[in-house]
């Protein structure tokens, strides 16, 4: 199993650019997680997913930010535009009955 | 509702004396409780997780966690610590039924000095 896969690994972008991240959850699994990690604020999650659902979005940090799922095997986290602090971490989690299993992480850098 | 602490923000051990990272949870059901631990610049890895089978839990790289219902914790141990295990340790509480939403401490920081 390759695990969850994120994408890009690192990103680099102006402010007021959109920013698409992407994951691939585990195949079988039917929740999906994005959090965002700081220093500041440690982990924080921005939304979950059963079945392709959004179930919780309360996380998510303005209207500037957005998820979705079309399907099973993939998601997209969107910021734009794109603020200096949107700089962080952002991890993508997936189960079904067991623990999350998290991807190695898009690491955003808003210049 | 439920809610995680971790009691120590910062620990620092000698390399081959024990560990222990404290947690505590609230939990108005029986829960399902994990840690995570994340090396610098790195993703979160699984290491160990209780889910109403055994109260004590072995996980990955000797470390083991115990629960104890009564005084509502479950904390990391392990006996011997190696300049490795040096990293961001969470203790987390799980979501029941349909829930699947996980409450996450504010992280550990282990520091092992040689």
């Amino acid at each position: 199993d390759a695990g969850v896969i994120q994408s890009p690994r690192h990103e680099v972008t102006e402010m007021g650019q959109e920013v698409t991240l992407r994951c691939k959850p585990i195949s079988g699994h039917n929740s999906l997680f994005w959090y965002r990690q700081t220093m500041m604020r440690g982990l924080e999650l921005l939304i979950y997913f059963n079945n392709n659902v959004p179930i919780d979005d309360s996380g998510m940090p303005e209207d500037r930010f957005s998820a979705k799922m079309p399907n099973a095997s993939f998601s997209t986290l969107k910021i734009q535009p794109s603020e200096p602090r949107d700089s962080a971490v952002y991890f993508c989690a997936s189960r079904t009955d067991g623990p999350q299993t998290f991807g190695s992480g898009t690491r955003l850098t808003v210049v | 509702a439920q809610s995680v602490t971790q009691l120590d923000s910062h620990v620092s051990v000698s390399e081959g004396t024990p560990v222990l990272l404290r947690c505590n949870y609230s939990s108005s059901y029986s829960p399902s409780l994990f840690w995570y631990v994340q090396h610098p610049n790195k993703g979160l890895q699984l290491l160990l997780k209780y889910t109403s089978a055994a109260t004590l839990v072995k996980g990955i790289n000797g470390f083991e966690a115990e629960f104890k219902k009564s005084e509502t914790s479950f904390h990391l141990t392990k006996p011997s610590a190696h300049m490795s295990d040096a990293a961001e340790y969470f203790c987390v509480v799980g979501g029941a039924g349909n829930n699947r939403k996980l409450i996450w401490g504010l992280g550990t920081s282990l520091a092992v000095n040689p």
